[in-house]
């Protein structure tokens, strides 16, 4: 079945830091890759998303391309800020036949200033 | 535009008890999602909507989960009768797509989430 794999947090920082955050996944077909960030005391928010191979999605600074080869999707930010502090989940959707979501199990990050 | 709503946003309840949560989507939107987030774990997927139709059930545990999206709008999860290990955070959400192969792509908003403690 579908499976995603994130790497395991606290992911700990100082502002300015560059962050990435590994993403793997297992699916078949052509599945749809998301990054979904959830602050404290907040429901997920989509962050940024890419739908075919070789694609880059970018928002607020954060950004991840769509590797088909190596089955990735990692997150990066240049210089992360203290209000960048959250839980950052990795998710896919499969194309074709079951489009059940798959999430990962979220990666935390700590941003101190 | 006002976001996905869900309540209670709290519950504790007992073992073998009922318990019903209840979620109402942004308007307009046709598919509705009813995530499980146990503690340290990403949402897993129970129940998919499009409309009033079931897209998705299979890791929903029927005998003792159920769901129900009437006229296509809200929506209501119940779990009867609760075991210990019901014991997570539920969340709603919700995207435009009206047709299952539009899902693949699109955004899903969430709703604040209900969390359910089963002593």
């Amino acid at each position: 079945g579908n499976s995603v794999t994130q790497m395991e947090g606290p992911v700990t920082l100082s502002e300015e830091a560059f962050l990435t955050i590994n993403c793997t996944y297992t699916a078949t077909g052509y599945p749809s890759l998301f990054w979904y960030v959830q602050y404290p005391g907040e429901g997920l928010q989509l962050l940024l998303k890419a739908t075919k191979a070789d694609d880059k999605g970018s928002n607020k600074g954060f950004e991840a391309t769509y590797r088909k080869e190596t089955t990735s999707f990692h997150l990066e930010k240049g210089s992360v800020q203290v209000s960048d502090s959250a839980v950052y989940f990795c998710a896919l959707i499969r194309s074709g036949g079951s489009y059940i979501p798959t999430f990962g199990r979220g990666t935390s990050l700590i941003v101190h200033p | 535009e006002a976001g996905v709503a869900q309540s209670p946003r709290y519950k504790i309840i007992e073992k073998r008890q009922s318990v019903a949560f209840w979620c109402n989507p942004i308007s307009g939107h046709a598919t509705l999602y009813w995530y499980q987030q146990i503690l340290g774990q990403g949402p897993k997927l129970l129940i998919q909507f499009q409309n009033n139709g079931v897209v998705d059930d299979s890791q929903l545990p029927k005998d003792r989960f159920s769901a129900e999206r009437l006229k296509g709008v809200d929506s209501t999860l119940k779990i009867q009768p609760a075991k210990l290990e019901d014991s997570a955070v539920y969340l709603c959400a919700s995207s435009r797509s009206r047709l299952a192969g539009e899902s693949t792509t699109d955004t899903q908003y969430f709703g604040p989430g209900t969390r359910l403690t089963v002593l």
